[in-house]
């Protein structure tokens, strides 16, 4: 039983592809994160989604699209491919907004562009 | 703005042997700091949470300490075993609108027979 769920696993694309990684979570948790890991290692933070609602957005490109159908999916849609895209990108999920416990982390989606 | 910095950024050590990871911070205003394990290829696993008040807290052979004066912790791991072997990443909340995360870029360990 796979609390925080991710697919693909790997994504191999070329420039310019337009692909979906998707996210689901099991938890009956309210919200739910898009993270991207680079090269570095350092996670950063892209969306947050509390019951659906999109509160936060760090300046991520607008090829970037976040779409959450319900409270337990959060799918990141990517367009117009580039190669700075490559990284690992991790979903997790939260008890809610405010909580500072529950936080859990998808096993990740890693993304090559080429 | 907020930072969390880790050291070292690798280490290898010998099966059995302890070693100690560093975090330090400068996020605020505090609200906890976070130890994760990171498998190869797998997403952070939580290993401790520690909130303000709280000094020490230990999880199996992990033990992290939190000096919330000088905004340092530790990660102490006791007796280490090859399945150690992983990414240690220390994770600062700070008490905002939605405990806003900040990742360090975690410690590298190698854990050999």
């Amino acid at each position: 039983d796979t609390a925080v769920s991710q697919t693909p696993k790997y994504l191999v694309t070329q420039m310019g592809n337009d692909k979906s990684i998707k996210c689901e979570q099991n938890l009956g948790h309210d919200t739910m994160y898009w993270y991207k890991q680079d090269s570095k290692k350092f996670l950063k933070i892209m969306f947050s989604y509390n019951n659906k609602e999109l509160i936060i957005n760090e300046t991520v490109p607008n090829r970037f699209s976040p779409k959450s159908p319900d409270k337990a999916h959060l799918n990141l849609h990517i367009n117009s491919l580039e190669l700075g895209d490559s990284a690992v990108y991790f979903c997790a999920s939260s008890q809610d907004w405010g909580r500072a416990y529950g936080y859990t982390f998808g096993s990740g989606t890693r993304l090559t562009v080429v | 703005k907020n930072q969390v910095e880790q050291s070292p950024q690798s280490l290898i050590i010998l099966e059995g042997k302890n070693c100690t990871l560093q975090c330090n911070y400068t996020v605020s205003p505090f609200s906890n700091l976070r130890w994760y394990k990171q498998d190869t290829g797998r997403g952070p696993v939580s290993l401790t949470i520690m909130t303000f008040s709280e000094n020490t807290k230990s999880n199996g052979r992990y033990t992290a300490t939190l000096d919330a004066d000088t905004k340092q912790s530790s990660l102490h791991i006791t007796a280490s075993q090859l399945s150690d072997s992983a990414s240690y990443i220390c994770v600062v909340s700070a008490n905002n609108a939605g405990n806003m995360l900040t990742f360090g870029g975690g410690t590298r360990l190698m854990v050999k027979p």
